[in-house]
């Protein structure tokens, strides 16, 4: 059973513009929603996370917009660059045993 | 973030063989995972490597086919037993440590022939 649904499958922006992918969860045990973004032949390295207590972080260029009435979080990506071709997980922990559960992953491509 | 060592970073194996990769931390972690990756595909959770005592497993995965130790805080190690092809995939190692989070180690793809 998917506990984490993310979308799209795959993304292709232009230079500039502004990446976004979703994702949906069921489970309202879950305290943490990390961003995960993975290159080729790379583990997964932390981008931003957030918690259920605010409803959006940024850092530099990247945002997370939370929903927690609808359950829903999102990674905006702005004035994207080729440089942020890769795939990115959305992910959630649940307070009470501390794994991390994956979305199924969203591959970017920036056009140069 | 937390420094992961994992080796090895690939290899191909016969089948029916063993594998143990090791994931050595550079500080003492909380918390250590076991996760399957296969190519283009999102992460799968083996296992919790718990301290001194019986790995935690998730559903679907067995003891008897993929072994886990953890002697101290910094060390794990992960068997992938009696290997069939199915079994090619990458495998990652992640550590929860208090001041850095999750972090992921770089991964050891296995190829079964």
């Amino acid at each position: 059973q998917q506990q984490v649904k993310q979308s799209p499958q795959s993304l292709i922006v232009q230079k500039g513009g502004i990446s976004i992918i979703n994702c949906a969860y069921e489970n309202t045990a879950f305290d943490y929603f990390p961003w995960y973004q993975q290159f080729p032949g790379k583990g997964p390295a932390l981008l931003i996370a957030i918690r259920p207590d605010v409803s959006e972080k940024k850092e530099g260029r990247f945002t997370i917009s939370f929903n927690k009435s609808a359950k829903q979080f999102s990674l905006h990506i702005m004035d994207s660059q080729p440089g942020d071709s890769a795939t990115y997980f959305c992910a959630a922990r649940a307070n009470r045993d501390d794994k991390i559960i994956f979305g199924k992953g969203t591959r970017l491509h920036i056009l140069p | 973030s937390a420094v992961i060592s994992q080796k090895p970073s690939r290899d191909i194996c016969q089948r029916g063989t063993s594998l143990t990769i090791q994931c050595q931390v550079d500080s003492q972690v909380t918390m250590m995972f076991w996760y399957r990756q296969q190519p283009g595909q999102s992460l799968t959770l083996i296992a919790t490597a718990n301290q001194g005592s019986e790995a935690t497993y998730e559903s679907g995965f067995v003891i008897d086919k993929f072994p886990i130790s953890r002697p101290n805080l910094t060390f794990s190690t992960l068997t992938v037993s009696n290997m069939s092809p199915e079994d090619s995939s990458i495998y990652l190692c992640s550590v929860l440590s208090l001041n850095y989070g999750y972090t992921f180690g770089s991964g050891t793809r296995l190829t079964v022939v």
